[in-house]
């Protein structure tokens, strides 16, 4: 079975301040998929990244960064310098690579990030 | 816009009424996926379809909920009787034959009275 656990409900932070969102999953696939997506209040989950499993370089895409470590099964996602408009509900996916894994996503129970001024 | 659409975005529904809805996903994608999502939960997986084939069927999808692709394009997912427990966000979403990204639509809010 796949399961991925985002054990931070909600997070509250001050603009500019510097923001890390866990995830922690479980699977038995040598080869799996990791994902973050984005869900703004309007409802529509925004495709973030994608982290191959035999891929451990950690990456970065402007203010964001993530960190993918397959020792702990984590991959962590942070936000650098948050703004109003990062205020959102982020998902951490999973996805394998065998029959009955292979087609499907599964996802955590999300963190709920609100950025203030 | 090329993204992946769905109607309606907004469906209310008398408990015991059929609804059904649809998602246009993105045109080059032979695959589609139907997840459902209630309140402060992720997405959970319905089904799956390869062009018109239906490969895959969640636990979570009982004989109340047909979903088809009839012609490897367009989708619809329809609800019979429904039921209370049946409100929730259903997202429909597509992708490319090499098994990576999904690209949701906006979803179909129910709500079941």
């Amino acid at each position: 079975a796949q399961k991925v656990t985002q054990a931070q409900t909600e997070i509250s932070v001050v603009e500019k301040e510097d923001v890390t969102l866990d995830c922690v999953y479980e699977t038995r696939d040598t080869t799996y998929y990791l994902f973050w997506y984005k869900q703004p209040p309007s409802g529509e989950l925004v495709f973030l990244i994608r982290r191959n499993s035999f891929d451990e370089q950690n990456e970065i895409s402007g203010r964001y960064s993530w960190n993918f470590q397959k020792s702990t099964s984590s991959f962590n996602f942070t936000i650098t310098a948050s703004q109003v408009v990062d205020s959102a509900v982020y998902f951490c996916a999973l996805r394998g690579a065998n029959t009955g894994t292979a087609s499907k996503l599964t996802f955590g129970t999300g963190t709920r990030l609100q950025v203030t001024l | 816009d090329t993204g992946v659409s769905q109607n309606p975005r907004h469906k209310i529904t008398k408990r015991g009424q059929n609804v059904t809805f649809r998602c246009d996903p993105i045109s080059e994608h032979n695959r589609l996926y139907w997840y459902r999502q209630t309140l402060g939960q992720g997405p959970e997986f319905l089904t799956y379809f390869q062009n018109e084939a239906q490969l895959e069927k969640s636990r979570l999808l009982s004989d109340r909920f047909s979903a088809e692709r009839p012609k490897g394009s367009f989708s619809t997912l329809e609800i019979q009787r429904t039921e209370q427990g049946d409100s929730a966000m259903y997202l429909c979403a597509s992708g490319d034959g090499s098994y990576n990204e999904q690209f949701f639509g906006p979803g179909t809010r129910l709500t079941v009275l």
